[in-house]
């Protein structure tokens, strides 16, 4: 069965703080995509970054970082110097061929950068 | 790039009202859309995949008689609540698959309708 993990529900820092958004995943798929997306309190999904299942470079942009351990079955994302503008829910995501195209979203957890 | 819109974004009605939100590929045909639900503070659940031409599949525990969804085109996928009541209010997204030849086929998301039902 597919499935995400996101153990941090809520997380506060105070801004230019560094925070790491822990995501752990689960499929029985050889070949399968993992997402982040922010969502702000408009609601809106704004997607950050895709990943498939055979690259396991990790990857930055800008103060956004990510690291892909498919050992630990792990996809966790970094905020490097965290600004007011990143609070919001962050979701990280399964998508799968094998399992009709949906997506597997985790719980989200919800950021809070204090001023 | 590829858009998908999602109309109304916000709706307030009463109960007993059916509502319609309309899910739109902009630029591209989706053949694949899909309905999701986000009750306050918690995930998107996949409430239904809605096929062009074919009847949707839902998932278990949605209602389809309450859910109804049409997929009449292939740029536009409607999902109506039908004869909403208070516990019917949450954000409701949909996502349209893109064509692809490749091994994987990008999906977007819409920006969510807020249904609130007094």
């Amino acid at each position: 069965a597919q499935k995400v993990t996101q153990a941090q529900t809520e997380i506060s820092v105070v801004e230019k703080e560094d925070v790491t958004l822990d995501c752990v995943y689960e499929t029985r798929d050889t070949t399968y995509y993992l997402f982040w997306y922010k969502q702000p309190p408009s609601g809106e999904l704004v997607f950050l970054i895709r990943r498939n299942s055979f690259d396991e470079q990790n990857e930055i942009s800008g103060r956004y970082s990510w690291n892909f351990q498919k050992s630990t079955s792990s996809f966790n994302f970094t905020i490097t110097a965290s600004q007011v503008v990143d609070s919001a829910v962050y979701f990280c995501a399964q998508h799968s061929l094998n399992t009709g195209n949906q997506f597997y979203f985790g719980t989200g957890t919800s950021l809070t950068v204090i001023p | 790039g590829a858009v998908v819109s999602q109309h109304p974004s916000r709706v307030i009605c009463k109960s007993g009202t059916s509502v319609k939100i309309e899910c739109r590929s902009l630029d591209f045909q989706a053949t694949t859309m899909f309905w999701y639900r986000q009750f306050p503070k918690q995930s998107l659940m996949l409430m239904a995949t809605s096929n062009e031409g074919s009847k949707a599949t839902y998932e278990q525990g949605v209602e389809k008689d309450k859910f109804l969804i049409n997929h009449a085109s292939l740029t536009l996928s409607t999902l109506t609540v039908t004869s909403a009541h208070p516990e019917d209010s949450s954000f409701y997204i949909c996502s349209a698959r893109v064509p692809s030849t490749g091994g994987f086929w990008p999906q977007h998301f819409g920006d969510g309708t807020r249904l609130s039902i007094l």
